[in-house]
Parts: C-alpha cells; structure tokens; sequence
C-alpha cells in the first residue's frame, strides 16, 4: 500500500463548476500537506500548504486537512480552463524534506 | 528572479550509454533535491544536497545513479549503463534551508527516454 494515495482521473468539469480533489494517507507522522499543481511538460509549482490539520483558503482555493480521517481535500470554486492541469498531493513529517507525493489527478475544465 | 533550471529538457539515449543531467537552483539556495517522476505517477524522492555534500541519497535506486555537487551551486545527477526503466521526468528542486518547512521550487525537469 503506498503511503499517499490519489484518484488518477481524468476528472472532466464544466467552466464554473466547483473541483473537489482529494487524497488520504497512511503514515500519521505527516505535518505539512501540500498541493501542487503541474502544467504538462513543466515542474510542480507549490499552490497551498497546510500545517497540521484545518483549513485554509486562498483565492479560489481551499485546502482542508483530516487527521482523524487521514484525507486531505482541495477545493477549487468557479473552475477556469486554465486550472486544468495534474494536481498532485504531497506530504511531509516535522523536520524532514523528502515530500511524498500522491500520483496525480488530471483535471480538465471545460470552456 | 530566474527560477530552477534544467538541461537538457530533452534526452534520448541508448540502453547501456552514460548521461548526464544537469540543475542549475536558483541563487543562494543552499539545499537542492533530485525527484524522478515516471509516467503517470508522482515524483519520488531520490536524494538530498546541503551545500556541497549529499546529506541523503537514500532514495538512488542503485549504484548506477550518482550525483555531485561540487561548489555547493550547480549540480550533475549522473546515470551509468542505463536501462529502460531509467525512462522518466528527472525534476531537481531547491529551497533556501530545511528548517520546518521551507518550499521547495521545481525547474521544468530533464525527460530521459532510453531506447
């Protein structure tokens, strides 16, 4: 069982809609939880992090952490074709730097 | 400011051959990180600078994967006899310290095909 697991996709939505994507994991030493997002043929870029557990908003954006679940959630409002793209979850433990990442789900906002 | 770069973008090889693979950080970020990400998966962990010296290379999958970084700035992952399964998106990262939380930058990768 991989410690960060990730619904694939693709996930098609119309322009407008509300995104929901998730992961959950398995080890409970995780502190930081974060969201990239990865445009085709370039590297992640880092869209929220969380420490902990609650939520956090930023934008459109809402990131929200579950510890007693061990699920994370992104939450995308009033979608754009330009949010499609791979959005990968990633996780780390206090003081560590490897990030362990989820494997991704397309997402692909229609206009 | 310049971001994370990498070169080449593109490399094709033949199974058996030496690549290299270089990641220029960005300026003055003292910890620099080499991922692999294969098709259709998230990056994975391979290993771990803090200036010059590998603090952690625990994630190279085997004696043919090796990685410098000789002036604490630029550094070369290095692939001997590769094989198929060395195909893959090879993503360096930087960030400007390892205490709690610093963010890791990506630069656009080095995709390596292995014929």
């Amino acid at each position: 069982q991989k410690e960060v697991e990730q619904d694939p996709g693709p996930l098609s939505v119309p322009e407008g809609a509300i995104v929901s994507l998730n992961c959950t994991y398995s080890n409970s030493a995780f502190q930081y939880f974060m969201w990239y997002r990865q445009y085709s043929r370039k590297g992640p870029e880092l869209l929220m992090y969380t420490y902990s557990s609650g939520n956090k908003e930023d934008g459109r954006f809402t990131a929200q952490v579950d510890n007693s679940s061990k699920y994370i959630s992104l939450f995308i409002r009033d979608s754009q074709p330009s949010d499609s793209a791979t959005y990968l979850c990633a996780m780390l433990m206090d003081s560590s730097y490897k990030l362990i990442f989820g494997s991704g789900t397309r997402l692909l906002v229609r206009p | 400011g310049a971001g994370v770069s990498q070169t080449p973008s593109n490399k094709v090889t033949e199974k058996g051959k030496y690549v290299e693979l270089r990641c220029d950080p960005i300026s003055g970020h003292t910890a620099l990180y080499w991922y692999r990400q294969s098709l259709g998966q998230g990056p994975e962990f391979l290993i771990y600078f803090q200036g010059t010296g590998a603090a952690d290379d625990s994630g190279l999958p085997n004696d043919r994967f090796f990685a410098v970084r000789p002036e604490g700035s630029v550094s070369t992952l290095k692939i001997q006899r590769t094989e198929r399964g060395d195909s893959a998106v090879y993503l360096c990262a930087s960030s400007s310290g390892t205490l709690s939380y610093n963010e890791q930058f990506f630069g656009p990768g080095t995709r390596l095909t292995v014929l």
